[in-house]
């Protein structure tokens, strides 16, 4: 059974670019978690999706932004990206929605912003 | 504000010692999970322990939880070099925001 994968690995981008990053979740799985870690901190929620319907966002700007496919794969998209961007980003999914059970995680895409 | 903390931030032992590390969290849970990750990759499961369980063993993992100090802790026993991570405790937020709230996480090194 194939895990989370994450696309790209790596990305830079520039300030005031815009920043598209991929997640397929487990085989099942409709719920999809993206977090953001920023550089030796902690994870930060960033947006949970659930049978295509976003469920819940974290603290961020509106210009963090995503959506769920019906296959369930999920996009997360920065815009207008500032320095401070410039983090790991982390997709999860869970088999039930909600966040009763344990999640499994992608490699994450590392983003650096110029 | 974070709604768990782990500590310490970080904690260097020797191979072959125990890691203990801590956690402590706010609100009411129904479970805390521990994970681990290694430098820049992906978070890894390891144990979850539902609120009416008090202890949990796999293999060299102990962890407890107390859940009238809202605290919990991971224990690794006879450390090894491969133990070298970061190690986040995580509570869901059941209450609206559904999400699983991480804390910041205790960075273990293991030295041969």
């Amino acid at each position: 059974e194939a895990g989370v994968t994450q696309s790209p690995t790596h990305l830079i981008k520039t300030r005031g670019q815009q920043a598209t990053l991929r997640c397929s979740p487990i085989s099942g799985h409709t719920s999809v978690y993206w977090y953001q870690q920023a550089l030796g901190l902690g994870l930060q929620f960033l947006l949970w999706y659930d049978e295509g319907e976003e469920r819940n966002r974290g603290n961020f700007p509106p210009r963090f932004s995503g959506r769920q496919f019906p296959n369930y794969s999920s996009e997360l998209n920065v815009n207008a990206l500032e320095l401070e961007d410039s983090a790991l980003y982390l997709c999860a999914s869970c088999r039930l929605a909600g966040v009763t059970g344990e999640l499994f995680f992608g490699e994450g895409s590392r983003l650096t912003v110029l | 504000s974070q709604q768990g903390e782990e500590d310490p931030q970080a904690l260097s032992i020797q191979e072959g010692e125990n890691a203990t590390m801590n956690c402590s969290y706010k609100t009411s849970i129904n479970n805390l999970q521990w994970y681990r990750q290694n430098s820049g990759r992906g978070l890894v499961h390891l144990i979850l322990i539902r609120s009416n369980e008090r202890e949990k063993h796999s293999g060299r993992l102990r962890v407890t939880l107390d859940t009238s100090k809202k605290s919990s802790s991971l224990l690794i026993t006879a450390s090894r070099a491969a133990d070298t991570a970061s190690y986040f405790c995580a509570t869901p937020l059941i209450q609206g925001a559904q999400k699983l709230v991480f804390g910041q996480g205790t960075r273990l090194t293991i030295n041969p």
